[in-house]
Parts: structure tokens; sequence; C-alpha cells
């Protein structure tokens, strides 16, 4: 059973920086592309980066283009998203989600992050 | 780049059929293969209904069905049932971008 565990949300103050990560198991990480998609409260869903299975290549929307950083480690089937310079604007449940064929076929629960001061 | 265009509500009856449209380009949906559709219910997690336009993953109910007409991604809901009632998002890889959503309501 396909399993990812998102944690290291909070409320962190405008400018701070977090660090979320993901647990992935049930099923062969190395092989997948891995994402992060988030939701601001009450809004829709906002595609945020991806990474390729060897990590070399990622991808961000313009808006965290420079403030956040994708990245993983395939030996301990993680994911992590470094976030800096945090704004407001940043507040939103991230979801963990797996690659499959042109889809997110799976995704965690999520995690709330907060930025206020 | 936009994001793909969704009605914001759909409603329906139990026992009824309900539609709802992901309107995009040319480039994003109408010459393009992976559009997919997600089911939220409220305080969960995304889940993935269509993919590919018209392939139902294993575990969906077969009341879900996806198709394809120009520029627009349908996903059609069947036989409406109480659980049915879920916030709906369609996705195009090409851009990454969702569309709005689409809050259903089974009435």
């Amino acid at each position: 059973e396909v399993q990812l565990l998102e944690s290291g949300g909070g409320l962190v103050q405008p400018g701070g920086s977090l660090r979320l990560s993901c647990a992935a198991s049930g099923f062969t990480f190395r092989n997948h592309w891995m994402d992060w998609v988030r939701q601001a409260p009450g809004k829709g869903l906002e595609w945020v980066a991806s990474i390729k299975e060897d990590g070399t290549t990622k991808y961000y929307v313009g808006s965290v283009e420079g403030r956040f950083t994708i990245s993983r480690d395939n030996a301990q089937n993680s994911l992590w998203l470094q976030m800096n310079s945090l704004r407001a604007e940043d507040t939103a449940t991230y979801y963990c989600a797996k690659e499959g064929r042109g889809n997110f076929d799976f995704w965690g629960q999520g995690t709330l992050v907060t930025v206020s001061s | 780049q936009s994001a793909l265009t969704q009605p914001p509500s759909a409603s329906g009856s139990p026992g009824q059929s309900v539609t709802i449209s992901c309107t995009g380009t040319t480039s994003d949906v109408g010459d393009y293969t992976y559009v997919s559709w997600y089911q939220q219910h409220p305080g969960k997690a995304p889940k993935l209904m269509i993919s590919e336009f018209t392939k139902r993953p294993s575990g969906v109910p077969d009341r879900f069905s996806g198709s394809k007409s120009g520029n627009t991604a349908s996903l059609t809901v069947s036989g409406l049932q109480a659980e049915d009632e879920a916030d709906y998002y369609c996705i195009s890889w090409k851009t990454k971008l969702f569309g709005g959503g689409t809050k259903l309501t089974v009435l």
C-alpha cells in the first residue's frame, strides 16, 4: 500500500524558514518523480514543485522560484521542501504527491503551514 | 499560462447524472493527452479519479467517467450518491495548472 506521510508544518513568522518532509513507502520511490502541491485555506489546488527520479531535474511554480528548494534521498525514501523567505501568501496545506503517468496518483494527508506574525 | 476553467458549482439529485467541464486551450487540452480529475472531500487529501481524459484507476467506481471534446475535458458522475458530494479539480500535465475547482452538491 502506497503511503506518503508529511511532517514539518507549523506557524512561522514572515521572512522565516521551514522544512517539510515526506516519508514514502509501499512503492519503489527511486523510480518516480515526486511533487509538492499546496492549497491555501478555502482555495483551490496549486502545484508547487517537482523533482525527477534521480534528483537531477527540478521545476518550480514562479511564485516560489528562488525561495523554495525541493530535494530527495532515494536511500531514505524521503522528499523534502525547504521553504525560505516565507510570505503570508504561502500559508497553505502542503501535500506530497507521487507522480503516475501524467497524473498525481497518490497523495499524502498534508501538513499545514501558517505564515503569520 | 492560464489555469483551466471549471464552473464553480454543480448539483444533482441522488440517482441523476451530472457533468463538470474543464476548458483549456488547444495546447494544454485539445492536442494533449494528459488531463486528469481529482475528488477532494472537506479536510481530506485529493484522490485521483480519472487520468488521460478517460482512464479510471483501480478502485474508482464506474459511475465516474471522463471524456474530451475539442479543448474541453469533462467528468460525468452517473447515479449520483451522497458520498459524491465533494470538490472536483482538473489539471493539464502540460502546464501543471489546476482548474479552479467545482463544488458538487447532491441535493
